[in-house]
C-alpha cells in the first residue's frame, strides 16, 4: 500500500481559477514533506518544504499547508496560469533513514 | 551553468541489450539517486550513492547495475535482466543523505522495442 496518496489523480482548471491539491500520508515519523512541480517529461522541481512544526508555506502563487495531526497535506494554487499544467507530487521524508516516499501526483491541466 | 544532466533523452534499445544511462551533476553533492518513473505510479527508488565508490540498493534494484568512481558521475546501466526497462528514468542528487533537497535532471525516457 502507498504510504502517500494524492487526491483528485486529475483535474481541469479554467485559466484564473484557484484550486487545491491533496495529500494523505501514512508515514511516520516523518522529517518533511515537500511539494514538487513536474513538467511533462521533466524532473521534478522542489515548490516548498515543511517540517513537523510548520503548517504553511508559500512559493508566489503556491500555498501549501500540513497538518501533522491528521497527516494530511493540501497544495493551493491561485490564479492559475497555463504554465501551471503539470503533475505535482507530495514527498515524504521518513525520519532517520532519509528515505522519501512519493506520492502518484496530481495531474493538473489549465486550459483557457 | 550549475545543475545535473541526463543524456540521452531518449533511447531506444531491442530487447536482450544493455544500456547505459548517464548522469552528470556539477552542484558538488555527496550523493546521487537513480528512480524509475512508469505512468500513474510515483518515483521508485533504484541506486543511490552517498559517497564515492560507495553505491547502495533501493526497493527496485533487480536488473540494473550501478557505479560511482567520480563524485560527478553515477551512471545506471539496464541489463537484460530488467523484465520490463521501458519507462522514464531520474536521476537526482543532494548535498547528503540527509534532509536536504534532492535535485532532479531532466531524465531519460527508455524505450526497448
Amino acid at each position: 500500500k502507498n504510504q502517500v496518496e494524492q487526491s483528485p489523480q486529475s483535474l481541469i482548471i479554467l485559466e484564473g481559477k484557484n484550486c487545491t491539491l491533496q495529500c494523505n500520508y501514512t508515514v511516520s515519523p516523518f522529517s518533511n514533506l515537500r511539494w514538487y512541480k513536474q513538467d511533462t517529461g521533466r524532473g521534478p522541481v522542489s515548490l516548498t518544504i515543511m517540517t513537523f512544526s510548520e503548517n504553511t508555506k508559500s512559493n508566489g502563487r503556491y500555498t501549501a499547508t500540513l497538518d501533522a495531526d491528521t497527516k494530511q497535506s493540501s497544495l493551493h494554487i491561485t490564479a492559475s496560469q497555463l504554465s501551471d499544467s503539470a503533475s505535482y507530487i507530495c514527498v515524504v521524508r521518513l525520519y532517520g533513514n532519509n528515505r522519501l516516499a512519493f506520492g502518484k501526483g496530481n495531474q493538473v491541466v489549465v486550459i483557457p | 551553468d550549475g545543475g545535473i544532466t541526463q543524456s540521452p533523452k531518449y533511447l531506444f534499445r531491442k530487447e536482450g541489450q544493455n544500456v547505459t544511462l548517464s548522469c552528470e551533476q556539477n552542484l558538488n553533492h555527496d550523493a546521487m539517486y537513480w528512480y524509475r518513473q512508469d505512468p500513474g505510479q510515483g518515483l521508485r527508488l533504484i541506486y543511490y550513492s552517498q559517497i564515492v565508490n560507495d553505491f547502495q540498493k533501493g526497493d527496485i534494484a533487480e536488473g540494473y547495475s550501478v557505479s560511482r568512481e567520480k563524485k560527478e558521475s553515477f551512471p545506471l546501466t539496464v541489463t537484460s535482466a530488467q523484465k520490463n526497462p521501458t519507462a522514464f528514468y531520474l536521476c537526482a542528487s543532494s548535498m547528503g543523505q540527509g534532509a536536504d533537497e534532492q535535485f532532479f535532471g531532466p531524465g531519460t525516457r527508455l524505450t526497448v522495442l
